[in-house]
């Protein structure tokens, strides 16, 4: 089974300053790892995965995520927040069979950026 | 088309109704996925397909839930009776087979039971 939980419903920061969302997740097998985003009245869409490549994963929009084994962490950063990263982000976790298997979503992070 | 379509996407109905909410995944993505969002949180799973069967359907709530697929492709999410707690974003997701689980989503479809 999978699980992620996310540290903190809601992440304030000044425009320009470092964006960090947690995530932990918790898997019996190895996992693929997800960031979606939700920006609002929009459906979700990928931010950037983890697929048992490189450790450090790029996204798009300046974002990028580090899979930390050690740490059961896949923490998301960005150096420099916009304006227009406010949305709510999730962090999900699947299960690497090489099938489609369902992705477990976590509760959230709502990012709020501001002047 | 190209992306993933859900319809309708608002539905209000009375208690005690039942509403059906239709998906069609991107052409050519055999598996195919339901969660619900409640207002203000996460992603509930629902069920999912692999082509027209459901491996897992942990997450239907109850009885009044159901969903079918066919031909691998449309799938409808029906609910019975519908209940002021079923009130909540549906939401689609389609995805290759074999792929690394990445979800492609539609936007969803709003269901409101006064």
């Amino acid at each position: 089974a999978q699980s992620v939980t996310q540290l903190g419903s809601h992440v304030s920061v000044s425009e320009g300053a470092l964006v960090l969302l947690r995530c932990n997740y918790s898997s019996s097998v190895p996992p693929y790892l997800f960031w979606y985003v939700q920006y609002p009245n929009q459906g979700l869409q990928l931010l950037l995965k983890y697929t048992s490549a490189a450790t450090l994963v790029k996204g798009i929009n300046g974002f990028e995520a580090e899979f930390k084994k050690s740490e059961t962490s896949f923490h998301l950063t960005k150096p420099s927040a916009h304006m227009s990263d406010a949305a709510e982000y999730f962090c999900a976790v699947s299960a690497a069979t090489g099938t489609a298997s369902k992705l477990t979503f976590g509760t959230g992070t709502r990012l709020q950026v501001t002047l | 088309g190209a992306g993933v379509s859900q319809s309708p996407s608002n539905k209000v109905t009375e208690k005690g109704k039942d509403v059906e909410l239709r998906c069609d995944p991107i052409s050519g993505h055999t598996a195919l996925y339901w969660y619900r969002q409640r207002l203000g949180q996460g992603l509930e799973f629902l069920i999912y397909f692999q082509g027209n069967s459901a491996p897992d359907k942990s997450g239907l709530p109850s009885d009044r839930f159901s969903a079918e697929r066919t031909g691998e492709s449309v799938s409808t999410l029906t609910i019975q009776r519908t209940q002021q707690e079923d009130s909540a974003v549906y939401l689609c997701a389609s995805s290759l087979l074999g792929g690394a689980g990445e979800l492609f989503f539609g936007e969803g479809s709003r269901l409101t039971v006064l």
